[in-house]
């Protein structure tokens, strides 16, 4: 069974705070770890597509980290909006005989309260 | 500007009533994926299609059916719903499949009531 596990599962910050969060995964046969923001009523949207140890994603205010080796990946966000108030989805990528898919954890939730 | 649309936003439905979700894409793209969230869980991966290519999951419930008549549209299928099958449905593409950089593109989903 392959876990992929993110904390906190939800969370409530102060506009202007800074916050971040964690994706956990297996740390063997890595090949990708996708972070997604899903906002309420649309569409999950891709933030970022990481698949090199020690890989550093910025966009905007929001940038991640990713440690193969320990298996984790760091979702940043710095000076807080309420736009940021959304569901962040991190997705590991398997590789399993004929299987290939993204394996997603539960995601966390933030609020940004004004 | 939606690349991949799903339909209706929310459905509701009667215990053991057939019931079908769909999604479209004008993207283009080979791969269509249909995910089951229940609340507060992972999305779960019920089933894709490589263009025309079914892949079905091994735990997806026999219930669960899905038709893809064409690279645009892609049709979720519950045969006989439960009470259990209360969950958003979430379409998703991806440009070929396979490939661990590739991103997906994610429709709005479907949130399904069953009474």
């Amino acid at each position: 069974i392959l876990n992929v596990e993110q904390s906190p599962q939800s969370l409530h910050v102060q506009e202007g705070d800074s916050t971040n969060f964690t994706c956990s995964f297996p740390s063997s046969n890595f090949y990708a770890l996708h972070w997604y923001r899903w906002e309420t009523a649309k569409s999950p949207e891709a933030l970022f597509v990481m698949t090199l140890n020690g890989d550093e994603k910025k966009k905007g205010r929001i940038s991640a980290t990713l440690n193969t080796k320990e298996g984790y990946s760091y979702l940043y966000i710095k000076g807080s909006q309420p736009e940021d108030s959304a569901t962040y989805l991190c997705a590991f990528w398997v590789s399993s005989g004929s299987a290939r898919q993204l394996t997603f954890g539960s995601g966390t939730q933030l609020t940004v309260l004004p | 500007d939606a690349m991949v649309i799903q339909n209706p936003r929310y459905q509701v439905t009667q215990f053991g009533k057939p019931v079908t979700l769909s999604c479209s894409q004008t993207l283009n793209h080979n791969v269509m994926y249909w995910y089951q969230q229940k609340s507060s869980q992972a999305p779960k991966l019920l089933f894709h299609y490589y263009d025309k290519d079914f892949n079905n999951e091994a735990d997806t419930p026999d219930n669960f059916q899905s038709r893809r008549p064409n690279t645009s549209f892609c049709f979720l299928d519950i045969r006989s719903p439960g009470l259990g099958d209360a969950a958003m449905y979430l379409c998703a593409t991806s440009r070929d499949g396979g490939q661990p950089r590739e991103k997906l593109f994610f429709g709005s989903g479907t949130q399904l009531s069953v009474l």
